[in-house]
């Protein structure tokens, strides 16, 4: 299972918005709306930011958004904010019933 | 507050095996699928391999089949994922972290809790 394709960088500056892409086939991401985003910092443990495409776990900013176009599902965050300099990854649940990350993002704020 | 314990940092000499063990405090885990995810230094996410709650069902990557076996003790709520045959290549951290049910009742497939981590160095 190849990892799902995302850009290696982002950034912006404060208060902009950005997307970072993740490409996968029709056999996960394409497939089914199993597609969760993770932020992490370094030396830290990944946080859950958006499960099912688009749907925002409590506690989680309404800054980050998702949703997906057939193979390709995005992450949106608004009003961006230095705290929001990280790596991001997406993953999906695929049709052979394992799962597979993105190549990972990183976004730096200007 | 929900926290899941992982064992510490291990070093071990390359053909040897190594085991990590999670477990939660705060909460029960014993009917969820617990995940394991590593991360080599600099490196993306790798999803691993799952265990069922009953530890009757496991799912592992391809990659690492054959090398790679998880369990569980349900009397003690402890989870663990043993890597055999080790490479310097497997030098990582490794995570677990557990899939929740979602509204019906089902396996939600995403991970919401994750481990502290646990640091695994493969060198002679």
């Amino acid at each position: 299972q190849s990892a799902l394709t995302q850009p290696a960088s982002v950034s912006g500056s404060p208060g902009q918005s950005i997307t970072i892409s993740c490409t996968g086939t029709s056999s996960d991401v394409g497939a089914y709306n199993y597609v969760s985003w993770y932020q992490q910092h370094p030396a830290k443990a990944p946080l859950l930011l958006i499960s099912d495409v688009s749907n925002r776990p409590s506690g989680v900013s309404s800054r980050f958004s998702g949703s997906k176009s057939g193979n390709t599902a995005s992450l949106t965050i608004s009003g961006l904010q230095a705290e929001d300099e990280a790596d991001y990854y997406c993953n999906s649940f695929t049709s052979s019933g394992t799962y597979v990350f993105g190549t990972g993002t990183k976004v730096t704020v200007l | 507050q929900v926290h899941l314990v992982q064992s510490g940092a291990d070093v071990k000499e390359p053909g040897a095996s190594v085991k990590v063990s999670c477990k939660a405090s705060g909460y029960t885990f014993t009917n969820l699928y617990v995940h394991w995810v590593r991360q080599a230094p600099g490196q993306g996410l790798e999803w691993t391999g799952t265990i069922g709650p009953s530890g009757r069902h496991t799912g592992y990557a391809q990659n690492l089949r054959g090398r790679v076996t998880m369990t569980r003790d349900t009397s003690t709520g402890t989870v663990y994922m043993e890597l055999s045959s080790l490479r310097s290549e497997d030098t990582a951290v490794y995570y677990c972290a557990t899939e929740p049910k979602d509204t019906y009742g089902g396996d939600a497939k995403y991970f919401d809790y994750w481990g502290q981590g646990s640091l695994v160095t493969v060198s002679s």
